[in-house]
């Protein structure tokens, strides 16, 4: 029972490196999506897909790419890191307009 | 764009006491979901409220979903320090939408023994 992975779990960046988040589910859900969580602000959508090969994005999108080549597989690129994107990222899937069940969560820092 | 308000912020407890967190969205909701994230974890999905006014009831959760489906809340009698974590709504749009949920900020309960 895997249900969503996150990989890797924690990572420090320097300001202007890049690195791409894995996200995998096994429950064959449709939907895929990246949030980000920060102190006093909750979870904020970064980006979502509906289904392999589509895309789009959520609520503060700025800085993030996505890409969902495999309905299994959902990553989160970040191509110049920034102080500002020091967070935790979680991501959930789900099927229709079920639960959404979370990755454990990636801590990162840039420094 | 949809806005989910959840307050308070910050809930402080004597072990034992009851404690309510409360959730307004600025739409109409197809359906809210609750979850429960623990300190260092992730969000657990704990319930979702469908129908106008519907309550639901789990141990000593007491979940219920305003008649207007833009408000909600979530009970706990006589809490316990498992209950310690951040309680999180999330609204679905009326009309559907896969543009995921809305979450609410969180309600952070402390519990003191």
């Amino acid at each position: 029972n895997a249900g969503v992975t996150q990989t890797p779990k924690f990572r420090v960046l320097k300001t202007g490196q890049s690195m791409t988040l894995l996200c995998a589910q096994d429950m064959n859900h449709e939907y895929m999506y990246w949030y980000r969580q920060d102190p006093g602000m909750g979870l904020r959508l970064i980006h979502y897909s509906v289904g392999e090969g589509t895309t789009a994005k959520g609520e503060v999108p700025d800085g993030y790419n996505v890409s969902r080549l495999k309905k299994q597989n959902f990553l989160l690129g970040l191509e110049s890191a920034a102080p500002s994107q020091t967070s935790v990222y979680f991501c959930a899937s789900r099927s229709g307009d079920t639960e959404a069940f979370f990755g454990q969560g990636t801590r990162l820092t840039v420094v | 764009g949809q806005q989910v308000m959840q307050i308070p912020q910050y809930q402080h407890v004597q072990e034992g006491e009851d404690f309510t967190t409360y959730c307004n969205s600025s739409t109409t909701l197809s359906n809210i979901q609750w979850y429960k994230q623990r300190p260092g974890g992730h969000p657990v999905f704990l319930i979702q409220l469908v129908k106008s006014g519907e309550v639901k009831k789990q141990k000593r959760l007491t979940f219920q979903f305003g008649e207007a489906k833009k408000n909600s809340s979530l009970h706990i009698t006589a809490t316990q320090t498992t209950d310690v974590g951040t309680y999180f709504c999330a609204g679905a749009a009326a009309g559907g939408g896969a543009d995921g949920l809305t979450f609410g900020k969180g309600t952070h309960l402390i519990i003191q023994p």
